[in-house]
């Protein structure tokens, strides 16, 4: 597609519930990355798809926390039993390639609330 | 962790003026990115400034880059109302293949 796709925008959902979030990144974008924002912050890095690997998952915060891509395409950001402090909008990217050499595009992220 | 810091916080000016941002970052890197971010959504690339050049324009934006200071600078010209928006900037690290984003520097131009 002609950018990064997000789907839900938003999401509101029971604590204690599952989520899954869902990343349509650019066509031919080897890379994709998942970032997390609370409200006011920086952005905290969760993990990094190059084709349908990941070669880095250091910032998933807990087991609760898990990732896949498929068809070097589409990447799917499940949250189990959610907790308030999972409340945050969450941001893919993709890029033409590994690393910083390539901008990066973002979704419009999506944003949840544990409630 | 987060490598980039920026600086000020928050930043007023008026509409027309200059608007001047900076980052420091702690570890050498490949090089370093500026971003835009509306309304707490997806974030914009602006420039990419790669460790060995010095300075980089693209329209009213001018970035520069001290490497023996691990600091940047971005200047935007001529400010406009619609350049209201956070700012970040973003290190690339080459290790890990991802960039490190700073915590952002909120930008207001008063019409």
């Amino acid at each position: 597609g002609a950018g990064v796709s997000q789907s839900p925008s938003n999401k509101v959902t029971e604590k204690g519930k599952d989520v899954e979030l869902r990343c349509d990144p650019i066509s031919g974008h080897t890379a994709l990355y998942w970032y997390r924002q609370r409200l006011g912050q920086g952005l905290e890095f969760l993990i990094y798809f190059q084709g349908n690997s990941a070669p880095d998952k250091s910032g998933l915060p807990s087991d609760r926390f898990s990732a896949e891509r498929t068809g070097e395409s589409v990447s799917t950001l499940t949250i189990q039993r959610t907790q308030q402090e999972d409340s945050a909008v969450y941001l893919c990217a993709s890029s033409l390639g590994p690393g910083g050499n390539y901008g990066y595009t973002f979704g419009s992220g999506t944003r949840l609330t544990v409630v | 962790s987060q490598q980039g810091e920026e600086d000020p916080q928050a930043l007023s000016i008026q509409e027309g003026e200059n608007a001047t941002m900076n980052c420091s970052y702690k570890t050498s890197i490949n090089n370093l990115q500026w971003y835009r971010q509306n309304s707490g959504r997806g974030l914009v690339h602006l420039i990419l400034i790669r460790s060995n050049e010095r300075e980089k324009h693209s329209g009213r934006l001018r970035v520069t880059l001290d490497t023996s200071k691990k600091s940047s600078s971005l200047l935007i010209t001529a400010s406009r109302a619609a350049d209201t928006a956070s700012y970040f900037c973003a290190t690339d690290a080459g290790a890990n293949s991802k960039l490190t984003f700073g915590k952002g520097i909120t930008l207001s131009v008063r019409p």
